[in-house]
């Protein structure tokens, strides 16, 4: 079964710090995905990641960084964290053949 | 711009009734994936397709073959343990692959 972990489940930041959230997959898939969850919006794209190394811009990358130093870890980090950037967060991985995303459980995040 | 639009936004049935989600998509889509999210957020794939349709107990999906313009979700006999919210993730023919990008959700109670 898919494994992807996220950490933390919950943040609480205050506005101007720096914020890294944590994402580690256990299936050896190439892709993996930030997301951030709204009421009203769905799930919206912020980064994404081909493989090591790689790091794209998905459809909202403003005020985040993405870093995907390995296989199995992708990381979202806020560097100047605003309380706009409260929301939750997931992070998903998908096989680069039959691209099924599995996703974590989600963080939690608010910025005071 | 949007290009997922999902109705409807809320559904409420009664146990054992049938019912039909719908997503339509701005531009034409490579593949398409269906989620449900549960009432502690978690995302649970229900179904990845190319083309075609796919079926797995009470739940069947179809995405068009010829537009790749809509997919639908139908379920059958709907139960309880069917309310969550249910999202479908697109993934346009005209972007980068593997970049999925969702709907705002049909938030689906189904009532005894």
């Amino acid at each position: 079964e898919a494994a992807v972990t996220q950490s933390p489940r919950n943040k609480v930041a205050v506005t101007g710090g720096k914020v890294t959230l944590s994402c580690n997959q256990t299936n050896n898939h190439n892709n993996m995905y930030w997301y951030r969850q709204d009421t009203g919006h769905g799930l919206r794209l912020i980064h994404y990641s081909y493989g090591a190394g790689s790091t794209e811009k998905g459809d909202i990358p403003d005020g985040y960084k993405a870093s995907r130093p390995s296989q199995e870890n992708f990381s979202l980090i806020l560097e100047l964290a605003t309380p706009s950037q409260t929301s939750v967060y997931f992070c998903a991985s998908g096989d680069a053949g039959k691209n099924t995303l599995y996703f974590g459980a989600g963080t939690r995040l608010s910025v005071l | 711009g949007d290009q997922v639009e999902q109705s409807p936004s809320a559904l409420s049935l009664h146990e054992g009734t049938d019912s039909a989600l719908r997503c339509n998509f701005t531009t034409t889509m490579r593949s398409v994936q269906w989620f449900r999210q549960n009432s502690r957020g978690s995302l649970i794939s229900l179904f990845y397709l190319a083309s075609g349709t796919k079926e797995n107990g009470r739940l069947k999906s179809a995405f068009d073959s010829k537009e790749r313009r809509y997919s639908t979700l139908h379920i059958r006999d709907a139960q309880l343990e069917d309310s969550g919210t249910y999202f479908c993730a697109a993934e346009p023919i005209n972007t980068g692959n593997y970049k999925y990008v969702f709907g705002a959700g049909t938030r689906l109670k189904v009532i005894a």
